[in-house]
């Protein structure tokens, strides 16, 4: 099933500009992992938040994670034209017993950077 | 370096026709292995996992099977298709190192029309 809800559905903006992205889920997770899509592609892995987390950071990508209100959110700054794709958060849930990496998916945001 | 490997990339069939999509894994040993279905516009939906050779777990009733016939391989099947079987049908694969960490690795999917 999926989980996941994200918002917006879809975003458009200029290039330089900030881009955020929110994910909310419904049950207890052993971490959320934020993934991009190319059209057409498969899916790359972006970054990982474990559930005692609260922020992370890679290179232009800022994730945070609020467990108490089961959602996240992905910022991406200083946005160029090649960041143009579908983002998607993914859960890892923590249903009592080894979850073997199986992931809910959420429906994406299509994100379109304007150059 | 791990590279996992998917194909074909497009595929289109007639109804009634049997399926059989292909995954490799190179570069890891006992991996887990998995099948998502993407609808349009949608996020994925995990089908099968696996946690070892032989060893196949369905996350929803449908048309399809799976079958891990060796460490790193697995096999997408049916036996006649339906119209609702088509979509981008992507694999992917993951080890779990640590609590809280897995990230999965995707194929480039394979797009499925059933006409």
């Amino acid at each position: 099933s999926q989980q996941g809800e994200e918002d917006p559905q879809a975003l458009s903006i200029q290039e330089g500009e900030n881009a955020t992205m929110n994910c909310s889920y419904k049950t207890s997770i052993n971490n959320l992992q934020w993934y991009r899509q190319n059209s057409g592609r498969g899916l790359v892995h972006l970054i990982l938040i474990r559930s005692n987390e609260r922020e992370k950071h890679s290179g232009r990508l800022r994730v945070t994670l609020d467990t108490s209100k089961k959602s996240s959110s992905l910022l991406i700054t200083a946005s160029r034209a090649a960041d143009t794709a579908s983002y998607f958060c993914a859960t890892e849930g923590n249903a009592g017993g080894t979850s073997y990496g199986k992931l809910t998916f959420g429906q994406g945001t299509i994100l379109t950077v304007h150059p | 370096s791990q590279t996992i490997h998917q194909w074909p990339a497009t595929l289109v069939q007639p109804v009634g026709s049997p399926l059989s999509l292909e995954c490799t894994v190179e570069g890891t040993s006992n991996p887990n292995l998995y099948w998502y279905r993407q609808a349009a516009g949608r996020g994925l939906q995990l089908l099968f996992y696996s946690v070892g050779i032989g060893q196949i777990s369905s996350e929803v009733p449908q048309n399809l099977s799976a079958s891990r016939p060796q460490d790193r391989q697995f096999i997408l099947s049916s036996k006649k298709l339906l119209l609702s079987d088509s979509g981008f049908y992507l694999c992917a694969w993951s080890v779990w190192e640590h609590f809280g960490d897995t990230e999965a690795f995707f194929g480039q999917g394979t797009r499925l029309t059933v006409v």
